[in-house]
């Protein structure tokens, strides 16, 4: 399976700032994904992101407010901008595996004051 | 793709076998069934997934019905660290390309509870 990691593990922010979460894998991969959790609920897709083209984002969720970036086979960027409370979740990094696999990352925990 | 019906939560006592059943009826042929498990908010675990056949890794089994509308998924001898929320999804495959896929879409799983 891959290894993922992600920094921050978690953060506290005040509003209006900006966040960037990095997600590094140990090989290289073709798809990988963006998540959110908020508080009790559960995963919630944000966008795909495949190196060499732009992240394909979900009903809700804009490249504005979440940019991403995905500059190689190995790593990806989620940017939280212009944040507010509602933003305070966990952001989950996933990856496409061998095969129909998919893994996920150890994810970032965002509070935004 | 398909939708998928979990109970909220189930019980299950130290070595003793769980099995978590879980309901997809409307699953299409080229549908896989996937088994994931959360921990305390950490990130998904991935466990196992299936097609048509009976699965077994050393984590776990999953016994999909002839039909394919449901599956179980079995831990042989839970143990208090395999608390945790199990989430059963339904999707497609990935395409021969990698660049398309069906979504992952989490429900609300069930909350597996293993006491001692």
């Amino acid at each position: 399976s891959a290894v993922i990691s992600q920094k921050p593990s978690r953060d506290i922010c005040q509003r209006g700032t900006s966040l960037t979460i990095q997600c590094q894998v140990d090989s290289q991969v073709t798809m990988m994904f963006w998540y959110r959790q908020q508080p009790g609920q559960s995963l919630t897709l944000i966008a795909t992101a495949n190196q060499g083209s732009e992240a394909t984002y979900e009903s809700g969720f804009v490249i504005d407010k979440f940019p991403i970036s995905r500059p190689n086979l190995t790593f990806s960027t989620l940017t939280v901008s212009n944040m507010s409370p509602e933003d305070s979740s966990i952001y989950l990094c996933s990856v496409r595996g061998p095969g129909e696999t998919q893994y996920f990352g150890p994810g970032t925990r965002l509070l935004v004051l | 793709d398909a939708k998928t019906t979990q109970p909220p939560s189930m019980d299950c006592a130290e070595g003793r076998a769980a099995n978590l059943p879980c309901n997809h009826s409307t699953i299409s042929g080229n549908e896989y069934v996937y088994w994931y498990r959360q921990i305390h908010s950490q990130g998904p675990q991935y466990i196992i997934h299936g097609l048509k056949n009976n699965e077994t890794n050393e984590m776990a089994s999953l016994i999909i019905t002839e039909d394919r509308k449901s599956s179980t998924l079995i831990l042989p001898h839970a143990t208090l660290r395999d608390t945790a929320v199990y989430y059963c999804i339904v999707r497609g495959r990935f395409n021969a390309g990698g660049t398309s896929y069906g979504k992952l879409t989490f429900g609300q799983g069930t909350i597996l509870t293993v006491h001692p």
